[in-house]
């Protein structure tokens, strides 16, 4: 059975922290990793990660993707309270088609404390 | 660009009732999925359709249907409603390509009494 595996389940860190977020995956036919972020209501699309070990940035958030070991790491550096959320990790398995079905996780509820 | 609109926000019904909740896309985009979000098991993927056909169906009974429209919108729909189905439904558009990321709407909150 495909599953995705998020760690921690929460963290409560400081304003300027630097954390790291976890997701591990075992899933039959990979074609993509994806990292959300969940505050109120809709979760916002962060990255998307097919390759190995190519680094995705974007300003304080940086991702990156180990397929042999079946990984991604999701780095948030100098914490703010805006980035209090859940970070959810998805895996986007090919079913033998164009179908864009997503494996999600349970989340990492990240609280950041002024 | 609009974003991924979901209506009603919020849907109250008793058991046994039938609920249909509707989903707009992002202009152009012509794949459609919808998932369920419970605290217990996180998202779980219902159905995707894309051209008004359905592409993959998750693990749900078959009160569970939906159905795409030719202008992308898609609507689903929950028969025999249980107490159990009370979740966040979330709807997801994305561009055709099978790498085309997911992007959600605010969802509907169904609460079952």
């Amino acid at each position: 059975e495909d599953k995705v595996v998020q760690s921690p389940l929460s963290l409560v860190v400081h304003e300027g922290d630097t954390v790291t977020l976890n997701c591990s995956y075992e899933v039959t036919n990979f074609r993509s990793l994806l990292w959300y972020k969940q505050e109120k209501k809709a979760p916002t699309f962060l990255f998307m990660l097919t390759s190995s070990g190519i680094e995705k940035k974007s300003g304080r958030l940086s991702s990156i993707l180990d397929k042999k070991e079946l990984f991604s790491i999701l780095n948030i550096t100098a914490t703010q309270t805006g980035d209090s959320a859940i970070y959810l990790c998805a895996v986007g398995v090919n079913y033998g088609g164009a179908t864009n079905k997503l494996i999600f996780g349970t989340g990492t509820l990240l609280a950041v404390q002024p | 660009k609009a974003g991924v609109t979901q209506t009603p926000r919020y849907l109250i019904k008793t058991r046994g009732q039938q609920v249909t909740l509707s989903c707009s896309p992002i202009s152009g985009h012509r794949s459609v999925s919808w998932y369920q979000q419970t605290p217990g098991q996180g998202l779980q993927f219902l159905f995707e359709y894309f051209s008004e056909t359905q592409r993959n169906k998750g693990n749900f009974p078959g009160r569970f249907s939906g159905r795409q429209f030719s202008n992308s919108r898609s609507e689903m729909n929950v028969s025999t409603l249980e107490l159990g189905d009370s979740a966040l439904y979330l709807c997801a558009s994305s561009l055709a390509g099978p790498n085309s990321p997911l992007h959600f709407g605010n969802g509907t909150r169904l609460t079952v009494t």
